[in-house]
């Protein structure tokens, strides 16, 4: 199966934490990406990790994959307004002689003062 | 480097006429992909083309739909004849395969409302 799942909505307050979650179902996901979305605008590639890893770091951003629940986290630290945007988690698989992404949902991250 | 560049970015048709969306990939990158996002689906993709090849067209939702990319820097994706169900936000993504790791560059989208 491919579907990724995410939760809808995330509302924190400025200089907290965010966490957003993402589930995904393929076993033989290779990659597995973080997009973010502005208002009006494309999807922008914030981080990814491979599938053999468990934790990568850049700046802010924490991500966090456990393979075996199937289970991706991003972690944006001292959260932003700026952060405000719908963050997509994607997960890469191998199709056609391509590398195929399906996307979650999106996650609406609402940044308050 | 432009980005990739989507055109028309907005789009006001009646329902039954023909639509042309255009898209040029940044330059160099080989894949090609259409997406359609909306609010009840979320982002779907449409087709995928690999070095000018459609691939996949899988997510093409029915023959109303068609797809050419004819060279390596521009692709349309057309929908004849329109229908409202249609009304979405529809982007093109470009990217270029390092092995497995393959980051996909969108552009700003075309937004097309079918009346």
């Amino acid at each position: 199966g491919e579907d990724v799942e995410q939760s809808l909505f995330l509302s924190v307050r400025e200089g907290d934490s965010s966490v957003i979650n993402c589930t995904y179902t393929d076993s033989s996901s290779t990659y597995l990406y973080w997009y973010k979305q502005e208002p009006g605008a494309g999807l922008q590639l914030l981080t990814y990790i491979f599938s053999n890893m468990d934790m990568k770091q850049d700046q802010r951003l924490t991500v966090l994959l456990n393979k075996k629940d199937k289970h991706l986290s991003l972690r944006i630290a001292d959260t932003q307004t700026g952060d405000s945007a719908i963050y997509f988690c994607a997960e890469s698989i191998l199709a056609g002689g391509g590398n195929k992404l399906t996307f979650g949902t999106g996650t609406q991250l609402k940044v308050e003062l | 480097d432009a980005g990739v560049i989507q055109s028309p970015r907005h789009e006001v048709t009646e329902m039954g006429q023909e639509v042309t969306l255009r898209c040029k990939p940044i330059s160099g990158h080989n894949s090609l992909f259409w997406y359609r996002q909306t609010m009840m689906r979320g982002l779907e993709l449409l087709i995928y083309f690999n070095n000018n090849v459609p691939i996949d067209d899988s997510g093409m939702p029915e023959d109303r739909f068609s797809a050419k990319m004819p060279n390596a820097s521009f692709s349309t994706l057309k929908i004849q004849p329109s229908e409202p169900r249609d009304s979405a936000v529809y982007f093109c993504a470009s990217s270029f395969p390092q092995g497995l790791q393959e980051t996909q560059y969108f552009g700003p989208g075309t937004r097309l409302l079918v009346l």
